[in-house]
């Protein structure tokens, strides 16, 4: 298996405009996670899906932020609309269990200017 | 909420010393304990993962125990090597529902090997 898998692994846009960042799962995960990481506040779980399902969404900033798991190989994350403190780098995880090893994409690193 | 935190926060040492990485947690209810590490802009690796009924694990060079009890747990590295040169982060989940599959992690000590 090749990983997790994100894209784009940068992302540069403007405030205000939408972005959207995407993961594939490791295939046979039944549990996805979005993390984001900033030298303020280390890594932090955002949302976490089970089965396509979000079950802890509490760690959303703000409704500018959403998640969607339309299948068990797919997930998205999307800030609209974007803004200059939403810059960080955003991992995706995944794990068979949800307190099984986590395996980590390469993180998307964005840029809002 | 569940605070994970790192000692020392930085660490540079000669190659071939031996280096104990600590890592604290403020909830002892955990179920497990990763210890990840991660290279200058890359993911996160896994190295090792401690359940909360087992005391310590290992994997080549590297060696984790779990002392569940006082919130505690130390990532033992053997003759380090420059190729060890990294961040090492730690993480835990609880043992708890309506927290289960979220990984609390501490801030990291980045280590640095030099030949």
């Amino acid at each position: 298996d090749a990983g997790v898998i994100q894209s784009p692994r940068h992302e540069v846009t403007e405030m205000g405009q939408e972005v959207t960042l995407r993961c594939k799962p490791i295939s046979g995960h039944d549990y996805l996670f979005w993390y984001r990481q900033t030298m303020m506040r280390g890594l932090e779980l955002l949302i976490y899906f089970n089965n396509n399902v979000p079950i802890d969404d509490s760690g959303m900033p703000e409704d500018r932020f959403s998640a969607k798991m339309p299948n068990a190989s797919f997930s998205t994350l999307k800030i609209q609309p974007s803004e200059p403190r939403d810059s960080a780098v955003y991992f995706c995880a995944s794990s068979v269990q949800r307190n099984t090893e986590a395996f980590f994409g390469q993180g998307t690193r964005l840029t809002v200017v | 909420k569940q605070e994970v935190t790192q000692i020392p926060a930085a660490l540079s040492v000669p190659e071939g010393e031996n280096l104990v990485l600590n890592c604290s947690f403020t909830d002892s209810a955990i179920y497990n304990l990763q210890w990840f590490r991660q290279d200058p802009g890359k993911g996160l690796t896994s190295l090792l993962l401690i359940q909360s009924s087992q005391r310590e694990q290992t994997s080549g060079r590297l060696n984790a125990s779990l002392d569940k009890s006082s919130g505690r747990s130390t990532l033992y590295i053997a003759a380090s090597q420059p190729g060890d040169s990294a961040t090492y982060l730690c993480a835990v989940s609880l043992d708890r529902g309506s927290t289960l599959g979220r990984l609390y992690f501490g801030r990291g000590t980045q280590l640095t090997v030099w030949p």
